[in-house]
């Protein structure tokens, strides 16, 4: 069975601060997402990164696959209390089978 | 496009009844996803199906569980019994291929209270 570790599980900052977040897996995927729910929605995608070592950026959102394509993280630059909410990461191994992290729950402070 | 659509947002029952939960996908979109999300649990897939079909069901947690995919623009959810660790949030998504890789998208949600 294939899973995926989120660290840290939860985080409170305050708004202009910066912030990492892991995921990390003992299997190799074709592909990693990121994404975002907020209270009351379903997770939006934010990213998909594919190649190992692939960097991305998304506004004010770093998104980087391991050399290994088995581990994954996300740097906020200058959160926003707009940034809040639950970020979850996906593997997506050959085909549809998509395999969800816990989340990392994630507070803005104005 | 409206996106997915998922009915009822919200349904509270009584531990024994059926509940059935519904799933528009989106159009033109050939996989529809069923999960389940709980605090404690986090998203746990219960099925997909890809062109209609079942193809994996392995998250169905026991027999009290079946979906049903009659056509590309509607799937359904049912539970019978309910029992009150069934409380969670249902959602439905349906995946678009893009480039190498498949993207998900989600509905909204049904949040599911037995009591």
């Amino acid at each position: 069975t294939q899973l995926l570790e989120q660290s840290p599980q939860f985080l409170s900052i305050q708004e202009g601060e910066n912030l990492t977040v892991y995921c990390n897996s003992s299997s190799v995927f074709s592909s990693l997402q990121w994404y975002r729910q907020e209270p009351g929605e379903g997770p939006v995608l934010l990213v998909t990164v594919v190649t190992g070592g692939e960097v991305k950026k998304l506004k004010r959102l770093t998104f980087q696959f391991g050399d290994a394509r088995k581990d994954s993280s996300l740097h906020i630059t200058a959160a926003q209390p707009g940034d809040t909410g639950l970020y979850l990461c996906a593997g997506v191994n050959y085909g549809q089978n998509f395999v969800f992290g816990p989340g990392t729950r994630l507070s803005v402070l104005p | 496009d409206a996106g997915v659509i998922q009915s009822p947002r919200h349904e509270v029952t009584e531990m024994g009844q059926e509940v059935t939960l519904r799933c528009k996908p989106i159009s033109g979109h050939n996989s529809l996803f069923w999960y389940r999300q709980t605090m404690m649990r986090g998203l746990e897939l219960l099925i997909y199906f890809n062109n209609n079909v079942p193809i994996d069901d392995s998250g169905m947690p026991e027999d009290r569980f079946s979906a049903k995919m009659p056509n590309a623009s509607f799937s359904t959810l049912k539970i019978q019994p309910s029992e009150p660790r069934d409380s969670a949030v249902y959602f439905c998504a349906s995946t678009a291929r893009t480039g190498g890789s498949y993207e998900q998208y989600f509905g909204p949600g049904t949040r599911l209270t037995v009591t």
